[in-house]
């Protein structure tokens, strides 16, 4: 089947530290990742995609690496700040392409 | 430009009772979902919406849950009747089309009782 899975349910950092929440799927024909931020009471907000032609693509202090390998997604934040807090999903477009699959969700906590 | 609209942002009822979401997507965005998110996990589709015709509905529980986009804009996601189970944020997104990435709405927070 198709699944999307964190490896860690929690990440806390200190502020200004660089965060890395990383992500395996299972399914080695998806072809399109999205990392997503949820915080509380909001829905999911884009963050950054990539296409498995690609493995790297850089934002705004955010960085997605996708290791097609090992099946493996990572989100690299850096500098990170309080506002970062929050949850964080991985999410796989399924194989027929035609919906995104989510994981479970990292909790990432940033300390002053 | 305004993101994706939904209301309400909250609702209370009791077992047994309908009740009715609404949603309205990005300007110019041909492709809508409705998703259910329990919580602690991530969100799951009901329904994809292509325009005005549902192409994906095989996740939605037909015998209470409806959904409909009569003109291929906005959108409404229908319980009757509601369950316990049914308590759960519902979340509205959309995009370009099928290829595009996907922007979602705050989402309902639906407490059965």
């Amino acid at each position: 089947g198709e699944s999307v899975g964190l490896h860690l349910p929690t990440l806390s950092v200190q502020e200004g530290d660089n965060s890395i929440i990383n992500c395996a799927y299972s399914n080695s024909a998806s072809d399109y990742f999205i990392w997503y931020k949820q915080e509380s009471g909001k829905g999911p907000q884009f963050i950054i995609d990539i296409r498995s032609n690609m493995d790297k693509r850089q934002g705004q202090r955010v960085t997605v690496l996708l290791n097609k390998t090992v099946k493996h997604l990572s989100l690299q934040i850096a500098a990170t700040q309080p506002g970062d807090s929050a949850v964080y999903f991985c999410a796989e477009m399924n194989q027929a392409g035609t919906a995104l699959i989510f994981g479970k969700g990292t909790t990432l906590s940033v300390s002053s | 430009e305004a993101g994706v609209v939904q209301s309400p942002r909250y609702k209370i009822i009791e077992k047994k009772q309908p009740v009715a979401f609404w949603c309205n997507p990005i300007s110019g965005h041909n492709t809508l979902y409705w998703y259910r998110q329990n919580l602690g996990q991530g969100p799951e589709l009901l329904i994809r919406y292509e325009n005005e015709e549902a192409v994906d509905d095989s996740q939605l529980p037909k015998d209470r849950f409806s959904a409909e986009r009569l003109k291929g804009v906005d959108s409404t996601l229908k319980i009757q009747p509601a369950e316990l189970g049914d308590s759960a944020v519902y979340l509205c997104a959309s995009s370009l089309n099928l290829q595009g990435g996907q922007f979602f709405g705050p989402g309902t927070r639906l407490t059965v009782l």
